[in-house]
């Protein structure tokens, strides 16, 4: 069966330091992976999302960036922490960009 | 993908169905509706998806009606884990989330 796995659950940064954030797929191959963050309060937004290896589409400006060095690794970076990236962050997968997305657990950024 | 329209919020008795309506009247032909919810802290979970006919599974029945402008998921006994935030959406690639309607079931 096909796994999700997101890490860390939880993580307290510094204004200006860098991120870097996994996501790994187990049990598929060539699965279509996604970042989405929510903010305190706030829905779910799509960050990124990447149909193979080094594809990566960008759905808002922002200070993060993504990459996909391996088939079902997705990395989730950002260079100089602010602290409006502080959130919940997603990872989520589908076989193709029609069907049904599943999410990971989560990580809780808190950039102080 | 189309825009949906939810109640904010809705409240529902632990044992009987909840009905969560979802407007989506700009629908278009390729467009599928589907149905997660998000449990506080938790990521997104699938519940169910149709494109025409009514769907049913183990979570919870989608109904929608014929010019497909609206639809209605049922959760036939709700229970007090079934408090979370249900999102409909409309899509034919991405999944879009909107703000969704806050269900609380009460005991």
């Amino acid at each position: 069966s096909q796994t999700i796995h997101q890490w860390p659950a939880t993580l307290v940064q510094p204004v200006g330091s860098p991120l870097s954030l996994e996501c790994t797929v187990e049990g598929t191959s060539n699965p279509n992976l996604y970042w989405y963050r929510q903010a305190a309060g706030r829905g779910l937004q799509l960050l990124f999302y990447s149909v193979g290896i080094g594809q990566i589409s960008s759905e808002v400006p922002q200070n993060l960036s993504a990459s996909r060095p391996q088939d079902r690794q997705f990395i989730l970076s950002s260079k100089k922490l602010l602290l409006s990236d502080s959130g919940f962050y997603l990872c989520a997968w589908s076989s193709t960009v029609q069907g049904g997305y599943t999410f990971g657990s989560g990580t809780r950024l808190t950039v102080v | 993908d189309a825009k949906t329209t939810q109640p904010t919020s809705m409240d529902c008795a632990e044992g009987r169905a909840a009905n969560l309506p979802c407007n989506h009247s700009t629908i278009s032909g390729n467009e599928y509706v589907y149905w997660y919810r998000q449990i506080h802290s938790q990521g997104p979970q699938y519940i169910i998806h149709g494109l025409k006919n009514n769907e049913t599974n183990e979570m919870a029945s989608l109904i929608i009606t014929e010019d497909r402008k609206s639809s209605t998921l049922i959760l036939p006994h709700a229970t007090l884990r079934d408090t979370a935030v249900y999102y409909c959406i409309a899509r034919s690639e991405k999944l879009v989330f909107g703000k969704g309607t806050k269900l609380t079931v009460n005991p």
